[in-house]
């Protein structure tokens, strides 16, 4: 079975604080993806990584930044927290395929609570 | 408009109902097609995965696809409880964009 895990479920910080968040997967999987989850809105995706090194923009990049040194690790950064990014953080995994057809595994989640 | 459109609900059943769930979508180079169910407090977890056009079947779930009308279903027959939960439909095209297009979700409560 696939397997992402993500470090923490919940988590509070403040405004202005630097916050990482980290992911992890252990099927080889070439993608790896950022999301967040918020009433009404569904899934929108933050940024995602295709390769070691490698980074594309999703729809709302703003705010966030992202680091993947190693294949089976992606993190998410929120560079100074503001309350508009409390919220559910979900990252996913997939294998590399033409476009974006490879389904995608999910993590359960991070709720981040910014005070 | 968003590029997929998902019904919110909730949609409340009784348990042994067949439940029908709808998305729309606009963009025609969307080829595969996903349904995700979702638990509280949980990630989402693939469902159904089918490609272009027609049905797929995998127990209780039938997941259907009409390309002509921009239009995919996820039928749950014999409805549980354990099957209340949000669904959400993914979509993707062959080529371009490497991620997903969720839609926003329906949240299904089956009454026991």
């Amino acid at each position: 079975d696939v397997k992402v895990t993500q470090s923490s479920r919940y988590l509070v910080k403040r405004t202005g604080e630097k916050v990482f968040l980290e992911c992890v997967q252990d099927m080889d999987h070439e993608n790896m993806f950022w999301y967040r989850q918020d009433p009404g809105l569904g899934l929108r995706l933050i940024y995602f990584s295709y390769d070691v090194k490698m980074k594309e923009k999703g729809d709302i990049p703003e705010g966030y930044s992202v680091s993947r040194e190693k294949k089976e690790r992606f993190s998410l950064i929120l560079e100074s927290a503001s309350t508009n990014q409390t919220s559910m953080y979900l990252c996913a995994s997939s294998f590399s395929g033409r476009g974006g057809n490879q389904p995608q595994h999910f993590g359960d989640g991070t709720r981040l609570s910014i005070l | 408009q968003k590029e997929v459109e998902q019904d919110p609900g909730p949609l409340s059943v009784p348990e042994g109902a067949i439940v029908s769930l709808n998305c729309t979508y606009s963009n025609s180079a969307f080829q595969y097609f996903m349904w995700y169910r979702q638990y509280s407090r949980k990630g989402p977890e693939l469902l159904m995965y089918t490609y272009s056009s027609g049905n797929k079947e995998d127990g209780r779930f039938t997941a259907q696809v009409d390309k002509s009308s921009k239009y995919i279903s996820l039928f749950i027959r014999d409805s549980q409880p354990s099957d209340s939960a949000t669904y959400l439909c993914a979509m993707s095209a062959d080529t371009g964009r490497r991620a997903l297009t969720f839609g926003s979700g329906t949240r299904l409560q089956v009454q026991p």
